[in-house]
């Protein structure tokens, strides 16, 4: 089955800085990757996700990039906010899989 | 409105006790997903329905562990015999069909004493 690595386990960053967490990913065979924000005690809530037709997505401060042939997918956040502080969780979906696979999420805290 | 209600929030129960907890979907989807959340780590997958066909069941999902999805809409996943490893969030998500992105509920924290 998939297995999803998941770096760094936790992050700081001064506010405006950037941000970015790597994903590993094992089957070559996935070819959807969506990222995922969890606030303390919620829902985890979709942010962007990437399918493997493409290279690289872009929604205003956050941009996703993937890389096939590595097989590895980065989240990239610019000009970070103390609000974008939660649990961040990449995932992939291997092509005749149902599931998701999670990695083990990164804990970004934006200091101000 | 999150799309997906999940009954009850929380969940207190003695070792030992049988739990069962419930969701609905907002509008109809035919995926249908259980997933387990400890905390500090990210969602496990345990069980997927398609519309009310339990097509694949994670061998996390002991026999302790059983979902059903009657009529295709809701679903119910129940707990025997629960036990303190047992203790954790309980998120249900939907998606459509195709490649698609969950949406999931708020979940169900079970803490087991």
């Amino acid at each position: 089955g998939e297995n999803v690595e998941q770096h760094p386990s936790t992050l700081s960053v001064q506010e405006g800085d950037s941000a970015v967490i790597k994903c590993t990913y094992s089957d070559s065979a996935s070819n959807y990757f969506p990222w995922y924000k969890q606030e303390l005690g919620k829902r985890p809530q979709l942010i962007i996700d990437i399918r493997s037709n493409v290279g690289e997505k872009k929604d205003q401060r956050i941009a996703v990039t993937l890389n096939k042939t590595a097989k590895h997918f980065s989240l990239h956040i610019t000009e970070t906010q103390p609000e974008d502080s939660a649990v961040y969780f990449c995932a992939a979906l291997e092509g005749s899989a149902r599931q998701l696979t999670f990695g083990s999420g990164t804990q970004l805290t934006v200091l101000p | 409105d999150t799309g997906v209600s999940q009954d009850p929030r929380h969940k207190i129960t003695k070792r030992g006790q049988n739990v069962t907890f419930r969701c609905d979907p907002i509008s109809e989807h035919n995926r249908l997903y259980w997933y387990r959340q400890t905390l500090g780590q990210g969602p496990e997958f345990l069980t997927y329905f398609q519309n009310e066909a339990q097509l694949e069941k994670s061998r996390l999902l002991s026999d302790r562990f059983s979902a059903e999805r009657p009529k295709g809409s809701f679903s119910t996943l129940e707990i025997q015999r629960t036990e303190q490893g047992d203790s954790a969030m309980y998120l249900c998500a939907i998606s459509g069909v195709g490649i698609s992105s969950y949406t999931f509920g708020s979940g169900t924290r079970l803490t087991v004493v």
